[in-house]
C-alpha cells in the first residue's frame, strides 16, 4: 500500500465549478499535512497547510480527518489558472522529510 | 518568501560520465536539504535527506555511490550522478529546510537527459 494514495484524474470541470481532491495516508502517526501544486515541468509550490480543525483560503478549503487518515481539497469557483496537478504530502512523525502523492490532475476548460 | 536556486535547470551528457547538480538556499541557512527524482507521470520520490556536515541518508533503493551527495555548507548541497545512464534521466528537484519555520522550499528542478 502506498502511503500516500490520491485518485490521479484527471478531473476535467468548467470555469466556475466547484471540485473536491481526496488523499488517504497510511502512518497514523503522521504530524503535517499539506496539499501543492505542481504546473508542468517545474517544481511542486506550497499551496496551503492543512489543520485539524480545517482551514480556508480564498477558494479553498483544506480538511483533515484524522480518525479516517483522510484529507481533501476543496476549490470553489475555479479558474483556468487553477489548471495544474495537486499534490497531497504528508510528513511522518519524527522526520523532517515530506511524503508525496502522485497527485490529481486538474483541467479547468472555458 | 525564501528562494532555492538549482543549477544547472537542465543538461544533456553521454551515458557513462558524471553530472554534478548544486542546490543553493539564497536567503536563509538551510541544515537539512532533500534530493527527489521525479519521472514523467508519478510523483516525487525521495532519494536522499542532506544534512550539513554530516553524511546523507538514502531512501531505499537508492545507490549511495552512484548519487554522491554533499552538504559543505548551510546553503549549498550537491547532487553527482555518477556513470550515468539513459534510465538516469529524469526530473531532479532539491529542496532545503528552513529550520526557524520549518518549512520546505523546493528549487526550480534540473532535467536531465541522458543520451
Amino acid at each position: 500500500r502506498k502511503e500516500v494514495e490520491q485518485d490521479p484524474g484527471p478531473f476535467n470541470v468548467p470555469e466556475g465549478a466547484t471540485v473536491a481532491f481526496n488523499c488517504t495516508y497510511s502512518n497514523s502517526a503522521s504530524q503535517s499535512f499539506f496539499w501543492y501544486r505542481q504546473d508542468c515541468r517545474k517544481e511542486p509550490k506550497l499551496l496551503m497547510s492543512v489543520y485539524s480543525s480545517g482551514n480556508e483560503d480564498g477558494r479553498f478549503t483544506a480538511q483533515l480527518n484524522r480518525a479516517s487518515q483522510y484529507i481533501s481539497l476543496l476549490i470553489r469557483d475555479s479558474k483556468l489558472s487553477d489548471s495544474a496537478t495537486y499534490l497531497c504530502v504528508v510528513k511522518p512523525g519524527g522526520y523532517n522529510k515530506l511524503i508525496f502523492g502522485a497527485g490529481t490532475r486538474l483541467a479547468v476548460h472555458p | 518568501g525564501a528562494v532555492v536556486s538549482q543549477h544547472p535547470s537542465w543538461v544533456i551528457c553521454k551515458s557513462g560520465t558524471s553530472v554534478k547538480i548544486e542546490c543553493r538556499s539564497l536567503d536563509f541557512q538551510a541544515t537539512t536539504m532533500f534530493w527527489y527524482r521525479q519521472f514523467p507521470k508519478q510523483s516525487l520520490m525521495l532519494m536522499a535527506t542532506s544534512n550539513e556536515g554530516s553524511k546523507a541518508t538514502y531512501e531505499q533503493g537508492v545507490e549511495k555511490d552512484k548519487f554522491l551527495i554533499n552538504h559543505a555548507s548551510l546553503t549549498l548541497s550537491t547532487l553527482t550522478v555518477t556513470s550515468a545512464h539513459p534510465e538516469d534521466s529524469s526530473f531532479y528537484i532539491c529542496s532545503a529546510r528552513d529550520y526557524y519555520t520549518d518549512t520546505q522550499y523546493f528549487g526550480p528542478g534540473t532535467r536531465l537527459t541522458v543520451l
